[in-house]
């Protein structure tokens, strides 16, 4: 099926550190959403792309839709105690309804 | 905009009886809601998905049954844990999105239910 490959699964980094994380396909998706998850709430969704090569910002993030259509990245610049939480890429499945497959995520730890 | 509220946001029960979880889409209509588990650290698992006004369709291995699920307007669908038992603890979250057409869905906060 189509899955999303989310790396890294968790990392812990120091305040004002800029973060980098990814997520990668072995299929074509055209539409890539990213959301985050504080602990005991749901997903927000922070950033969707429709558009290969698109880059678009909201705020310290920023996010890009591969070029290939398999892959998208997100990066947090300046990395603040309240980003902590755990990042989902997620993409829909065309043929199913569009239905949302989800990364694994990435548990992201700050330290102040 | 795009406001998805989930209620009650936890809930403690015994083992036996049934619970029932409300999901609203508060500013703008849902064609199609979700409802998703989710074990402690780990992603959400997609248990159904529900049209309004008609039958929700299952994920393999989710028990109809057992995760009774209605739709009965554009703002609100019901999941149903009937005859909880304590594996059936979990975090428990519904999605709304506008029109199947529409990719973006919008997450409710989660219920936490503990089968004790």
């Amino acid at each position: 099926g189509q899955q999303l490959n989310q790396s890294p699964q968790s990392m812990f980094i120091q305040e004002g550190e800029d973060v980098s994380m990814n997520c990668t396909s072995s299929s074509i998706f055209n539409t890539w959403l990213w959301y985050k998850q504080d602990p005991g709430e749901g997903p927000v969704l922070l950033i969707a792309l429709y558009k290969a090569g698109e880059l678009t910002s909201n705020g310290r993030l920023t996010a890009q839709f591969g070029i290939t259509r398999k892959d998208s990245f997100l990066n947090i610049s300046a990395s603040i105690p309240s980003d902590v939480g755990i990042y989902f890429c997620a993409g829909p499945i065309y043929n199913a309804g569009n239905m949302l497959t989800f990364g694994g995520g990435t548990r992201l730890m700050v330290k102040p | 905009g795009a406001v998805v509220s989930q209620h009650p946001s936890w809930v403690i029960c015994k083992s036996g009886t049934s619970v029932k979880i409300e999901c609203r889409s508060l500013d703008f209509q849902a064609t199609t809601m979700f409802w998703y588990r989710q074990f402690p650290k780990q992603s959400l698992m997609l248990m159904a998905t529900s049209n309004e006004g008609s039958k929700a369709t299952y994920e393999q291995g989710v028990e109809k049954d057992k995760f009774l699920i209605n739709h009965a307007s554009l703002t609100l669908s019901t999941l149903t844990v009937t005859s909880a038992h304590p594996e059936d603890s979990s975090f428990y979250i519904c999605s709304a999105r506008e029109a199947e057409w529409r990719e973006t869905q919008y997450f409710g906060p989660g219920t936490r239910l503990l089968v004790l």
